[in-house]
């Protein structure tokens, strides 16, 4: 079946970098663009990054341009988020979501489980 | 940014039906997509497209849009429906998504 798994959350100070990782399978990884989306705890949901399919177009929210860095890697069927100067609202759990598109509507399906990241001194 | 709000929360009785609203400028031009998150869990999709349904969630779920209102209604409430339900759009424009703030739907 379709699945998601994220893995490299975890505690960082403020300033500090950590890289997330999401393992899909199941499906044909490189025919879809990918997205980051997270939420701070108790709060709702925040796009965060996206990924064309070849990854040759990348996109990103305000709040995290210029320190956050998506990628991917089809042979290894893998999403990556590369976060820098993380800052203590970056603190959140981060989903990985496989885009679904057909124009001009896109959706996201399935989600992984999510990875806790908390930035805090 | 384009702007989707949802009622922060609301409640039904088992049985009954519950309507989820989610208000934009003219959200009846755009796809609207719906997910809804129990405790603890991932979004799950339940309403794509306005009201299409992927395959595994309950007929219960329905979807409509129109004007500035887009609506998810849950038929025939269970107790396992109490969640958050969170709509989204894609923000052609600046070529992004959009979520609306979610709802708290309890079910009493």
């Amino acid at each position: 079946q379709v699945q998601l798994v994220e893995s490299g959350g975890g505690l960082v100070k403020p300033g500090g970098s950590l890289r997330l990782s999401c393992a899909a399978s199941g499906f044909t990884f490189s025919d879809y663009y990918m997205t980051w989306i997270r939420q701070a705890p108790g709060k709702g949901l925040e796009w965060v990054s996206y990924i064309s399919s070849g990854a040759s177009t990348t996109y990103y929210a305000d709040s995290v341009k210029g320190r956050f860095t998506i990628s991917r890697d089809n042979a290894k069927n893998s999403l990556y988020l590369q976060m820098n100067s993380l800052r203590a609202e970056d603190t959140a759990v981060y989903y990985c979501a496989r885009r679904v598109a057909d124009y001009p509507s896109n959706w996201f399906d399935p989600w992984g489980q999510g990875t806790l990241v908390t930035v805090s001194s | 940014s384009y702007v989707l709000t949802q009622p922060p929360s609301a409640s039904v009785a088992p049985g009954q039906t519950a309507r989820i609203t989610c208000e934009g400028y003219n959200v009846g031009s755009k796809s609207v997509h719906w997910y809804q998150q129990k405790p603890g869990q991932a979004p799950v999709l339940v309403v794509h497209d306005d009201s299409d349904r992927p395959s595994g969630i309950p007929e219960r779920f329905s979807g409509s849009n129109s004007g500035n209102t887009a609506t998810l209604t849950i038929s025939r409430v269970e107790a396992g429906d109490e969640a958050d339900f969170y709509c989204q759009v894609w923000d052609s424009s600046s070529d992004h998504p959009d979520f609306g703030g979610g709802t708290k739907l309890t079910v009493l």
